[in-house]
């Protein structure tokens, strides 16, 4: 298996631009999860699907942010506007029911 | 409030000196304790799930313990290829992840 694809590894960007972070996650999982990485504030889960439905987006920081899962082998998450802030190193992650979960590479975002 | 805490934030050991890592976590309605490692510039990679109090589980050098109220990661005689972050992530209800901050560990040869 592929494992969780990302695209793109790397993004730098325009304060003010819209940004679309990709993912594929792994074949015959039901739960897609995207986080994201700072030093500051460590790992944050910012919202998951289960089955393709948003369960829970309590931790997207703002309406700049949002997330959708289309089918069951593709997720976005975009950002529009960007601001320097949400530089940062995004995961994504899948599992299979309740179980362990399978990260991306991850794509590192700078806002400029 | 959900909290994890990991201790110490770095660890620097020589080949072969054993030690523990740990994770206190202080959260309403335990689902599962999990155990990452992460590589520089990668994601976290899953090592282990723990689900109740008194559960230990091995692999290789490590292994994971729990108990009502933190989890340790114990390592023996590790080799500098074992130099990683590893985080702690709790599961709580509704599926809500809490990572703590990780333990960064530097072995030496």
């Amino acid at each position: 298996d592929a494992g969780v694809i990302q695209s793109p590894r790397h993004e730098v960007t325009e304060m003010g631009q819209e940004v679309t972070l990709r993912c594929k996650p792994i074949s015959g999982h039901d739960y897609l999860f995207w986080y994201r990485q700072t030093m500051m504030r460590g790992l944050e889960l910012l919202i998951y699907f289960n089955n393709n439905v948003p369960i829970d987006d309590s931790g997207m920081p703002e309406d700049r942010f949002s997330a959708k899962m289309p089918n069951a082998s593709f997720s976005t998450l975009k950002i529009q506007p960007s601001e320097p802030r949400d530089s940062a190193v995004y995961f994504c992650a899948s599992s299979r029911q309740k179980v362990e979960q399978y990260f991306g590479p991850g794509t590192r975002l700078t806002v400029t | 409030e959900d909290q994890v805490t990991q201790s110490p934030e770095a660890l620097r050991l020589q080949e072969g000196e054993s030690s523990s890592l740990n994770c206190s976590y202080t959260v309403s309605g335990l689902r599962g304790l999990f155990w990452y490692r992460q590589d520089p510039g990668k994601g976290p990679e899953f090592l282990f799930t723990l689900y109740s109090a008194g559960e230990e589980k091995e692999k290789e050098r490590l292994k994971a313990t729990l108990t009502k109220k933190e989890s340790f990661l114990h390592i023996t005689a590790p080799k500098p290829e074992d130099s990683a972050t590893y985080l702690c992530a709790v599961h709580i209800a509704g599926f809500k992840t809490i990572f703590g901050a990780g333990t960064r560990l530097f072995v030496k040869a």
